[in-house]
């Protein structure tokens, strides 16, 4: 069964640096797809990006970006410029590619606090 | 944008009571998902659906039933609701399988108390 874990429960920083969330998943397929979502202070849960295992190069979306490490089962995310409505929690999460493997198992999330 | 309408957005029932949650997405989804999020476990899925009349069981599904009526409309039932139900209750969608097919949207939630 795939498994992801997130062990960082939360992290602050400075504006305007750079973080990274880490986050290392569990699969015994060798085709699957990995994504990350955040969650806002008021609840509201949106996609940011996503990885799939087969590509090498890392996915890049406005200030996020991926550092896919597929040897060590391991997909950070690298948020640059931080602002202080990048507060949030970020889930990571991944879906097998294998048939009726239809569903994202989530990680438990990290807070991440943006300070002045 | 896709759009996820859950309600009720608050509900406080007692145990043994019996609860339905309503989510409706009016994108013409495939896919449609219930997940509860408690401190300490992130988001786990409870019950899926590809389609109306479809029903697929999630990781925690103990103590739920779901509904796909249309394919717009998916209901969680809780007929014997107890306290460790208590949680904060989401409804997704996606269109399906592919790039960016299986983005999930998220409604805002429900925040079941179960006393």
């Amino acid at each position: 069964a795939q498994k992801v874990t997130q062990t960082q429960t939360s992290i602050s920083v400075v504006e305007k640096t750079t973080v990274t969330m880490d986050c290392v998943y569990e699969t015994r397929d060798s085709s699957y797809f990995l994504f990350w979502y955040k969650q806002t202070a008021s609840g509201e849960i949106v996609f940011l990006i996503r990885q799939d295992s087969y590509k090498k190069e890392n996915a890049t979306v406005g200030h996020y970006s991926l550092n896919f490490q597929k040897p060590k089962s391991s997909i950070g995310l690298i948020i640059t410029a931080t602002q202080i409505e990048d507060s949030a929690v970020y889930f990571c999460a991944m879906r097998e590619d294998t048939e009726g493997a239809d569903r994202l198992t989530f990680g438990k999330g990290t807070q991440l606090i943006i300070q002045p | 944008e896709a759009a996820v309408t859950q309600s009720p957005r608050n509900k406080v029932t007692v145990t043994g009571g019996n609860v339905t949650l309503s989510c409706r997405q009016t994108n013409s989804h495939n896919y449609m998902y219930w997940y509860r999020q408690d401190t300490g476990h992130g988001l786990r899925l409870i019950h899926y659906s590809y389609g109306a009349g479809n029903l697929q069981i999630g990781d925690v599904p103990d103590g739920y039933k779901a509904t796909r009526t249309t394919q717009e409309d998916f209901f969680l039932l809780l007929e014997l609701a107890s306290p460790s139900q208590t949680s904060l209750y989401f409804c997704a969608s996606s269109e399906g399988r592919g790039a960016t097919a299986e983005t999930l949207y998220f409604g805002s939630g429900t925040r079941l108390t179960v006393l």
